[in-house]
């Protein structure tokens, strides 16, 4: 039972456009979620995270949106430049970071 | 302040084989967790360790077992292995002040493990 999906494997945009990347959870007791970024050879990198209190968290480029009557999260680059080309995780992990559920992940290509 | 290591980078073993995995926290870190990711696939738990003590296992098999030792660097190993071992496995450091808290984790580049 996959707890977590990324349904989009891939995504390829222009830079200088938005991308969207899209998560979706079957757990209700999630209370934080989080979105890593992996390059190749590099273990993941924590991007931004969302508790389950809010809607909406922004860093910069990076905006995360959470839907809890949905159960659906999503991750807003704006605007995506070729170096966010990476594999972009969204892992929810309760209370405790370290015992993270990953979604399969989506493979942003950022093209100049 | 240095970060999260692991060794070996990459590592070939045959089936029936144990391993073993090395992991150093960044400083400062007393916990660390264990992750396998299978090609194409993201990490999944296998477990953490907290002050020395096994803290939380996900789906994983008794052969998959750990340490951590005082200084916080910890050890995986892995008995009887199978095909589906085969993975990149990571480690990841993080301060947790009381077992449950939330706190950013910081993963190493990983141990390619292929077992034939």
């Amino acid at each position: 039972d996959q707890q977590v999906k990324q349904n989009s494997p891939s995504l390829s945009v222009q830079e200088g456009r938005i991308s969207i990347l899209n998560c979706d959870y079957t757990n209700s007791m999630f209370d934080y979620f989080l979105w890593y970024k992996k390059y190749p050879a590099e273990g993941p990198t924590f991007l931004i995270s969302i508790s389950s209190i809010k809607d909406k968290n922004e860093d910069g480029r990076f905006t995360v949106f959470l839907n809890k009557s949905a159960k659906h999260l999503s991750l807003h680059i704006v605007p995506s430049q070729p170096g966010d080309s990476a594999v972009y995780f969204c892992a929810p992990p309760g209370t405790n970071a370290g015992k993270s559920t990953f979604g399969d992940g989506t493979t942003l290509t950022v093209k100049p | 302040e240095t970060g999260v290591t692991q060794s070996p980078t990459h590592l070939i073993k045959t089936r029936g084989q144990q391993v073993t995995l090395r992991c150093s926290s960044q400083s400062g870190h007393n916990t660390v967790s264990w992750y396998q990711q299978a090609l194409g696939q993201g990490p999944q738990f296998i477990f953490q360790y907290y002050r020395e003590e096994e803290n939380g296992r996900g789906n994983f098999p008794p052969r998959f077992s750990g340490l951590q030792f005082p200084n916080y660097s910890s050890e995986l190993n892995v008995n009887a292995l199978e095909l589906d071992d085969s993975a990149l496995y990571l480690c990841a450091s993080s301060w947790v002040v009381r077992t449950g808290g939330f706190n950013e984790q910081f993963f190493g580049p990983g141990t390619r493990l292929t077992v034939l």
